[in-house]
């Protein structure tokens, strides 16, 4: 299996404009995750996914930011409109069952000028 | 409330020293615990893990024991090597056994 993928690696933009991340879990991987990671923070749970239904979205922190999962392949992270302070890692992840190993992608990492 | 607690770092080793990075944990219950690495630019894979209590969970010459008793699970290496230069994430299974609660991560830093 090729891991979790996720794209693109690097991100650049402006404030203002619309990001969207994606991420392709391992398959066959019921839960997925979205992470972020910023020196200041540390990382931090955004959202979670259970067979593509939100379970936990307590960590996205104010309406700019939103998920998707329309199918168990393939899962977004938008944020619109961006700022700097959005400028972090981001990770997502997957595992096989509840409490699992969750298996990392190689994350996103976004500049917000 | 649960929460994951780990010594601050950074941590910076000789090469063939000993480590140790302390974790220590709340929770109700007794969760899984685990250890996760990170290398330079990529994302956090699995170094190990425990289930119950008592259980040492070992891989790549790193290990950790399932303390119940203090709540703890602190990671040691008998003799670090420079590819062992990393950050580390101690992390528990949640309440409801869906997630996991990560600490802060310490990096350790081993020089040649």
């Amino acid at each position: 299996d090729a891991g979790v993928i996720q794209s693109p690696r690097h991100e650049v933009t402006e404030m203002g404009q619309e990001v969207t991340l994606r991420c392709k879990p391992i398959s066959g991987h019921d839960y997925l995750f979205w992470y972020r990671q910023t020196m200041m923070r540390g990382l931090e749970l955004l959202i979670y996914f259970n067979n593509n239904v939100p379970i936990d979205d307590s960590g996205m922190p104010e309406d700019r930011f939103s998920a998707k999962m329309p199918n168990a392949s393939f899962s977004t992270l938008k944020i619109q409109p961006s700022e700097p302070r959005d400028s972090a890692v981001y990770f997502c992840a997957s595992s096989l069952r509840a409490g699992g190993e969750q298996f990392f992608g190689p994350g996103t990492r976004l500049t917000v000028l | 409330g649960d929460s994951v607690t780990q010594m601050e770092g950074p941590v910076t080793l000789s090469e063939e020293a000993f480590l140790t990075i302390n974790c220590t944990y709340t929770a109700t219950g007794y969760p899984s615990l685990f250890w996760y690495v990170q290398y330079p630019g990529e994302g956090l894979q699995l170094l190990l893990k425990a289930t119950k209590a008592d259980d040492k969970g070992s891989n790549k010459g790193f290990e950790a024991t399932y303390r119940k008793e203090t709540t703890s699970f602190h990671l040691e290496k008998g003799s670090v090597q420079v590819s062992d230069s990393a950050v580390y994430f101690c992390a528990r299974e949640d309440n409801y056994g869906q997630n996991f609660v990560f600490g802060p991560g310490t990096r350790l830093s081993v020089l040649p």
